[in-house]
């Protein structure tokens, strides 16, 4: 079975550029993660999807993240115009259960390490 | 909201000693806990949870955790550390008790295991 795959791995960029972070999740997970994790700490969530539907979006800093899902598969993270303080590893993540109690792990892909200069 | 603390930055122990990494939590009501692990330019990997039942919880590559209530702790074990043990682990909780997908990890702890 096929892990998340996120791509690009790496992403250097300059401050006030775009840049945009895609992600696959493993097949038939209806629930996709997108996390922010600053160097020596833990992942904080950006935001969640249920197939679709952004159910949780109240950590993304809408000013200039945004993010999307179309049909439920693949997503794509977006950062414009993007500043130092993003510099981060951007993790994907997917999981078969959502809200409903069966508190599923999440499985995560390898990230994108995002430098901004 | 709830939360989780892993009290050490970093655990030093030698190949083939007992490793333990410590975690304990602040939650309302009964405490949906995980362990995940981190390897160098990976993601995060599912070792264990604990939902309810026994207190010892089993979980991949032999590692182990105990939920203690009154102490309000979810250590990871394992008897016999490994060289690969080598790696940044995490505890985590649901934020809140309406959300399991929304979990809020542990700043982490550097686990280093030496020949």
């Amino acid at each position: 079975e096929a892990g998340v795959v996120q791509s690009p791995r790496y992403k250097i960029i300059e401050k006030k550029q775009p840049v945009a972070f895609w992600c696959n999740p493993i097949s038939g997970h209806n629930t996709l993660y997108w996390y922010r994790q600053n160097l020596g700490q833990g992942p904080e969530l950006l935001i969640r999807y249920e197939n679709e539907e952004a159910v949780d979006d109240s950590q993304l800093p809408k000013d200039r993240f945004s993010a999307e899902r179309l049909k439920g598969v693949d997503s794509t993270l977006k950062i414009q115009p993007a500043e130092l303080g993003d510099s981060a590893v951007y993790l994907c993540a997917s999981s078969s259960t959502g809200t409903s109690g069966g508190a599923g792990e999440q499985f995560f892909g390898p990230g994108t390490r995002l430098t901004v200069l | 909201a709830q939360s989780v603390a892993q009290p050490e930055d970093q655990v030093n122990v030698a190949e083939g000693n007992p490793l333990t990494v410590k975690c304990t939590y602040s939650v309302s009501g009964n405490p949906y806990l995980f362990w995940y692990v981190q390897y160098p330019n990976r993601g995060l990997q599912f070792l264990l949870k604990y939902i309810t039942g026994d207190n010892l919880v089993k979980g991949s590559y032999g590692f182990e955790a105990e939920f203690n209530k009154s102490q309000t702790s979810f250590h990871l074990k394992k008897p016999s550390a490994l060289v690969s043990d080598s790696a940044l682990y995490f505890c985590a909780v649901p934020r809140t008790t309406d959300s399991w997908g929304k979990l809020q990890f542990g700043a982490g702890t550097q686990v280093v295991v030496t020949p």
